[in-house]
């Protein structure tokens, strides 16, 4: 099977500009999770979703948002940039069964730097 | 605030040698993984313990777990270049329904041939 693909691998955006980042999961995998991780702050949990609805959220402010669509596949949506959104941005897909052992699997992240 | 911590932050050793790296959580879980990050890259999972298992083996790969002392370690035995990277532990907490893993900061090792 084919691993989590994220796009774009970079990107370079200016403060006030919103981006648009994009994920596709392991084929048959229902939830996709995003993570931000920063050298400051590490691996932050943004948001998942499951059949296209948000289950859970991170405590990031209202400019981060999701959404999943009907194959999975999910994109993440960050307006009015700000330097310190700089980060690799981690997807990761899990096959979501309902045990509390599912392993998440991530993709090879975005690298956004604000400038 | 991250639930599992690694320590140490960093480590250097030589090839051959064995490294260790411990992670020490707050609160009960269900289960610990381990996950090992290349530079710059995405993670990728090494390891799964529960809760009522004390000790994991994975080729090179020996995680314990001490759930009285709320503390994991992983040991990586004759180590080689390759395992250059960060190794992340992670603990589950289940909200919602699903299950989402909390990362600690890290243990970035460097292995010098």
């Amino acid at each position: 099977k084919a691993g989590v693909t994220q796009t774009p691998r970079y990107l370079i955006k200016t403060r006030g500009q919103q981006v648009t980042l994009s994920c596709s999961p392991i084929s048959g995998h229902r939830s996709v999770s995003w993570y931000q991780q920063t050298p400051g702050q590490g691996l932050q949990f943004l948001f998942e979703y499951f059949s296209e609805t948000q289950r859970n959220k991170g405590n990031f402010p209202g400019r981060f948002s999701g959404r999943q669509f009907s194959n999975s596949r999910s994109e993440m949506n960050v307006s009015t940039l700000e330097l310190g959104d700089s980060a690799l941005y981690l997807c990761a897909s899990s096959l979501a069964s309902g045990r509390r052992e599912d392993t998440q699997y991530f993709g090879p992240g975005t690298r956004l730097t604000v400038l | 605030s991250q639930q599992g911590e690694e320590d140490p932050q960093a480590l250097s050793i030589q090839e051959g040698e064995n490294a260790t790296m411990n992670c020490s959580y707050k609160t009960s879980i269900n289960n610990l993984q381990w996950y090992r990050q290349n530079s710059g890259r995405g993670l990728v999972h090494l390891i799964l313990i529960r809760s009522n298992e004390r000790e994991k083996h994975s080729g090179r790969l020996r995680v314990t777990l001490d759930t009285s002392k709320k503390s994991s370690s992983l040991l990586i035995t004759a180590s080689r270049a390759a395992d250059t990277a960060s190794y992340f532990c992670a603990t589950g907490l289940s909200s919602g329904g699903s299950y989402i893993p909390t990362f600690g900061r890290g243990t970035s090792l460097i292995v010098h041939p």
